[in-house]
């Protein structure tokens, strides 16, 4: 099956200052990476997205590339703030008939500092 | 508010125990999901269905887990006889039908937390 593999585990970054999250997969039919940010108490909550036919996409301080090549997909935080302190999953799926299983990598957090 | 809700938030049993819990999609999403996420890792996928069909389920689903959505709405999963190693928060999630070969966002509930004693 599939296997996502993310790092660092933990980050720590000044605020203002830029921060990069990167997962690799191991399945080459895998075609759709969400990115999720996980607040203390809550459910994981979709910040973007990115599908195989597309090498970037950006949404505002926050971007996401994808190496098919390399297996390897970021993200890409500009201008840290305070609020973005969280923990981050990245998760990979594949096109099937049935559902869009998510595998999801081990999480990182992420510490802005004031 | 119209997002994926969780009942129980917080759920505290004895070993050997059973407990049930509830999930509401959003509504009109045909696509309902169970993860379980252990402290410090990532979510991991219990079980799948579309509608009312369970149409996949992961081997960490074991014979002592059950989940069901009866009319096509709401999901129940049990637990039989609770285990300590069943301590976890059990998110839900649900997601509309996206067209063919287009994945749809999975949106996510608050999650419940299990801890066994």
């Amino acid at each position: 099956g599939e296997n996502v593999e993310q790092h660092p585990s933990t980050l720590s970054v000044q605020e203002g200052d830029s921060a990069v999250i990167k997962c690799t997969y191991s399945d080459s039919a895998s075609n759709y990476f969400p990115w999720y940010k996980q607040e203390l108490g809550k459910g994981p909550q979709l910040i973007i997205d990115i599908r195989s036919n597309v090498g970037e996409k950006k949404d505002q301080r926050i971007a996401v590339t994808l190496n098919k090549t390399a297996k390897h997909f970021s993200l890409h935080i500009t201008e840290t703030q305070p609020e973005d302190s969280a923990v981050y999953f990245c998760a990979a799926s594949k096109a099937r008939n049935a559902g869009n299983m998510l595998t999801f990598g081990g999480g990182t957090r992420l510490m802005v500092k004031p | 508010d119209t997002g994926v809700s969780q009942d129980p938030r917080h759920k505290i049993t004895k070993r050997g125990q059973n407990v049930t819990f509830r999930c509401d999609p959003i509504s009109e999403h045909n696509r309902l999901y169970w993860y379980r996420q252990t402290l410090g890792q990532g979510p991991e996928f219990l079980t799948y269905f579309q509608n009312e069909a369970q149409l996949e389920k992961s081997r960490l689903l074991s014979d002592r887990f059950s989940a069901e959505r009866p009319k096509g709405s709401f999901s129940t999963l049990e637990i039989q006889r609770t285990e300590q190693g069943d301590s976890a928060m059990y998110l839900c999630a649900s997601s509309p039908t996206g067209l063919a070969g287009v994945r749809s966002e999975q949106f996510f509930g608050p999650g419940t937390r299990l801890t066994v004693l």
